[in-house]
Parts: C-alpha cells; sequence; structure tokens
C-alpha cells in the first residue's frame, strides 16, 4: 500500500450488524475519503471528510478522523447484504494532485 | 448524469506490444488521475494532470506515458508490455482543488497480457 494500512483486512458480519473499518496514514493531509468496490468493478466514491473536520455522517455511514493519530474510522450501521464489497480509504496529501488509498477492508455481510 | 468513460472496457494485448487506453473525464473537470490495480491490490496511483499539464506522479514504468489533451481527455499509452502489466486501470476525474464530491472513477480497463 502507498498510504497505510486498513484494518482489518477482511470483516465478516451477520446482516444487521455494524462494521467499523479502521485506516492510517503518514503523511499531512487535506482530506480524507472512503471508496467502495464490488468486486472488479469501479470504485464508488461514498464520503469525504476534511482535515478539519472530526466526524461527518451520510446515511448509514459514519466517518470519524482523528489528525494527530492520522486515522479514520468508517462505521456502516445495520449492514446488509448488499454492503458486501472491498472499502478503501484514500487521502489528498497537502500540497499534491494525488490521492493514495489504503489496503482496502474487504467486507462481507451475510444473510 | 454524465460519468467518466473509459475505452476500452477490456484490452488483450500480447508480451511486447502497446496499448492505449483513454479517459473522457466529467465535463468541466479539470483534472485528471491514472490508476493500476492489480488482483487483490489496492489501486497504485501512477500519474494525474491538471488543466493539460502533468501535475503528479507515481509509481509509473518509464514505459508507460500519458497527456492530457485539449478537451481535457486523457490517454495512458504503454509499451513494450509485460506480463505483470495485467491489472484493472481507472481512470478519475474532478474539480481541483477536489469539492465535498471526492473523486469520480471511472469503470476501469481490464488488461491482460499474454
Amino acid at each position: 500500500s502507498q498510504q497505510g494500512e486498513e484494518d482489518p483486512q477482511a470483516l465478516s458480519i451477520q446482516e444487521g450488524e455494524n462494521a467499523t473499518m479502521n485506516c492510517s496514514y503518514k503523511t499531512s493531509i487535506n482530506n480524507l475519503q472512503w471508496y467502495r468496490q464490488n468486486s472488479g468493478r469501479g470504485l464508488v466514491h461514498l464520503i469525504l471528510i476534511r482535515s478539519n473536520e472530526r466526524e461527518k455522517h451520510s446515511g448509514r455511514l459514519r466517518v470519524t478522523l482523528d489528525t494527530s493519530k492520522k486515522s479514520s474510522s468508517l462505521l456502516i450501521t445495520a449492514s446488509r447484504a448488499a454492503d458486501t464489497a472491498s472499502y478503501f480509504c484514500a487521502t489528498d496529501e497537502t500540497g499534491g494532485f494525488k490521492t493514495i488509498f489504503g489496503a482496502g477492508t474487504r467486507l462481507f455481510v451475510k444473510a | 448524469a454524465a460519468g467518466v468513460i473509459q475505452s476500452p472496457r477490456h484490452l488483450i494485448k500480447e508480451k511486447r506490444e502497446t496499448a492505449t487506453l483513454k479517459c473522457y473525464p466529467i465535463p468541466r473537470h479539470d483534472t485528471v488521475y491514472w490508476y493500476q490495480q492489480g488482483p487483490g491490490q489496492d489501486p497504485q496511483f501512477l500519474i494525474s494532470f491538471y488543466e493539460k499539464m502533468q501535475s503528479d506522479k507515481g509509481s509509473i514504468p518509464d514505459r508507460f506515458s500519458a497527456q492530457q489533451f485539449s478537451d481535457y481527455h486523457s490517454e495512458l499509452n504503454m509499451s513494450s508490455l509485460e506480463l505483470g502489466d495485467s491489472a484493472l486501470y481507472f481512470c478519475a476525474s474532478s474539480l481541483a482543488p477536489v469539492s465535498g464530491y471526492g473523486y469520480t472513477f471511472g469503470s476501469g480497463t481490464r488488461l491482460t497480457v499474454v
């Protein structure tokens, strides 16, 4: 991974449970984004949190950002089988024109 | 709404051949990014362009080159293809600086080198 590690690498839960994924990064950032990817498909932007924000919500998604620890978490509440996918965090480095992706968490939601 | 268009969707090439991947960004987006994603890997940043100029460069091999044209579409040229170049190649576009909507990715081009 170019940026850091995602934790856990794989997560298997039952439908209705909450899923929490963590991401760490290494550099100073402008913002952090979470993306979802179904197997072999394109990346879909879920949510963006700016470096001066600490928490953000979007539907069943809740993202937190701790810039002092260079970490973020993505919480998916009341998971559904359709949430099964890989989830990546990505960061926009300060002064750069690129987004660096973490290694991703593979989420399996069992019906 | 218009999305990022990549062509072709699939491409099969032999070793040492050349491939050209195309990316058409969302209208009015001025920044294009290229990523390579190997099987089971995270997307690796290759290169980006802002207003038709290279803006950042990642782990792009010297055998690869890219450019952004006056209509903002971009092409990734890959020469002397190797088996290890087999991957999904994604293009993304955005308005710089990135707004609250993040980057919009295309569906990718799956390149298979045989």
